[in-house]
Parts: structure tokens; C-alpha cells; sequence
């Protein structure tokens, strides 16, 4: 089955404790970014990759750090976690080019800071 | 990319035909309209997409009027299962990011 796979699905950490959510797709798909979602704020971009080792700032990348070493996945990184990146994470992927098919989201990571 | 606006919300009877409106009075020539929907805190599911024509597939129709400046997604029988926020967005495939706005949220009730 095509699918956008994250892990983990919940996560509950304390400032300042490094952790990485991954994102891994099956589809072949060039092009993958990471959302997170807040209440009143809406589904906003932190990274986007065009490709393998290609990556750029979405519109919130602050406190966020991605890589892209392989095509399948795209892991978040949050170095230093802080109680405002409380959020609902969700990570896509699609075809470059015509794009027929839109973007695959995967099932989201909720992550709480404490 | 083209700002679109939708209505807050709507409500729909199980069965029937639920019409979401968009306006996108600024589109331009190469831009394509996108729906995707978000049931709750799922993540948001691509429906369909057009530039002028009307399109159909599984899920929807696509009603793109002629001027290109409003469109209406049209889930022809709709379920309970329906009740998501559906979002209208305005973009050029494979090169501007997907920007979601605020939606319409959509209540199917029996």
C-alpha cells in the first residue's frame, strides 16, 4: 500500500531533550515536507526537499532541523524541544512535476513538550 | 499563489448532494484549484484537482466556472464519514508549496 509512514504516532518529552520524529515514504516520491498543525493557526510548512540532500525552510522553520540522505525518508529533528512546539506534526510527500495525484500525508505524530 | 475563500462551515444531510463553495477571484492563468480534506486530526487527504475543466473522479466532481474565479466541490451522496474540514487551495503544480488555509468544515448529520 502507498503510504507516508511516521513515528511515533504520540510523544510526550521534556525541554531540552533531543528527539527525532521520521518520516518514511513508499511511493519513490522526490519531493517531501513536514506541517504542524495548532489550533486557530492552521497547517503550517517548516521544511520542505525537493530531492535527496535538497532542503529549504518552510514558513516556521525555527527550533527544527530536517535531513535528506536517502529518497524514502525525511526525518524532523528538534534539538533543543521547547514547550511552543507543542504541536500536531504531519509529514507528505508527492510526485515532482505534474503532481496527478496530490500530496500523501502521513497519519500525524502529536508531540508534547513539558 | 491566488487567496481563496470559503464558508466557515456548512452542514449537509446523509444522502444528499453537500456543495462547497470556493472563491478565487485572483487565480491566474497557470494556477490549478486542489481540494483536500482533514478529517479529525488525520492527516489531510488529496480529493481532486482541476484548471477549467469540471473533473470527476471516486471521491467528487469539480465545477470550475468559466471565468475561472469560484469552483464548487460536490460530494454527490454524501456520508457521515464526510464531516471533515475540506480546504480550497489555489496553486501551480510541483513548484509552490501547498498552503492551506482555514477550510470549510463540513457536518454530515443523519
Amino acid at each position: 500500500e502507498a503510504q507516508v509512514t511516521q513515528n511515533p504516532r504520540y510523544l510526550i518529552t521534556v525541554t531540552g531533550k533531543k528527539l527525532t520524529v521520521t518520516c518514511s515514504q513508499n511511493m519513490n516520491h522526490e519531493y517531501m515536507s513536514w506541517y504542524r498543525q495548532d489550533p486557530g493557526l492552521g497547517l503550517r510548512q517548516i521544511y520542505y526537499s525537493m530531492n535527496v540532500e535538497v532542503t529549504d525552510k518552510g514558513d516556521v522553520p525555527e527550533g527544527y532541523k530536517v535531513s535528506r540522505k536517502e529518497k524514502r525518508n525525511f526525518p524532523l529533528i528538534l534539538e533543543s524541544p521547547s514547550p511552543n512546539q507543542t504541536s500536531l506534526y504531519f509529514c507528505a510527500s508527492r510526485q515532482s512535476g505534474t503532481e496527478n495525484y496530490g500530496y500523501t500525508f502521513g497519519s500525524g505524530t502529536r508531540l508534547t513538550v513539558v | 499563489d491566488a487567496k481563496t475563500t470559503q464558508p466557515t462551515s456548512m452542514d449537509c444531510a446523509e444522502g444528499r448532494a453537500a456543495n462547497l463553495p470556493c472563491n478565487h477571484s485572483t487565480i491566474s492563468g497557470n494556477e490549478y484549484v486542489y481540494w483536500y480534506r482533514q478529517i479529525h486530526s488525520q492527516g489531510p487527504q488529496y480529493i481532486i484537482h482541476g484548471l477549467k475543466n469540471n473533473e470527476t473522479n471516486e471521491m467528487a466532481s469539480l465545477i470550475i466556472t468559466e471565468d475561472r474565479k469560484s469552483s464548487t466541490l460536490i460530494l454527490p451522496h454524501a456520508t457521515l464519514r464526510d464531516t471533515a474540514v475540506y480546504y480550497c487551495i489555489v496553486r501551480v503544480p510541483g513548484y509552490s508549496t501547498l498552503t492551506f488555509g482555514k477550510g470549510t468544515m463540513l457536518l454530515v448529520s443523519p
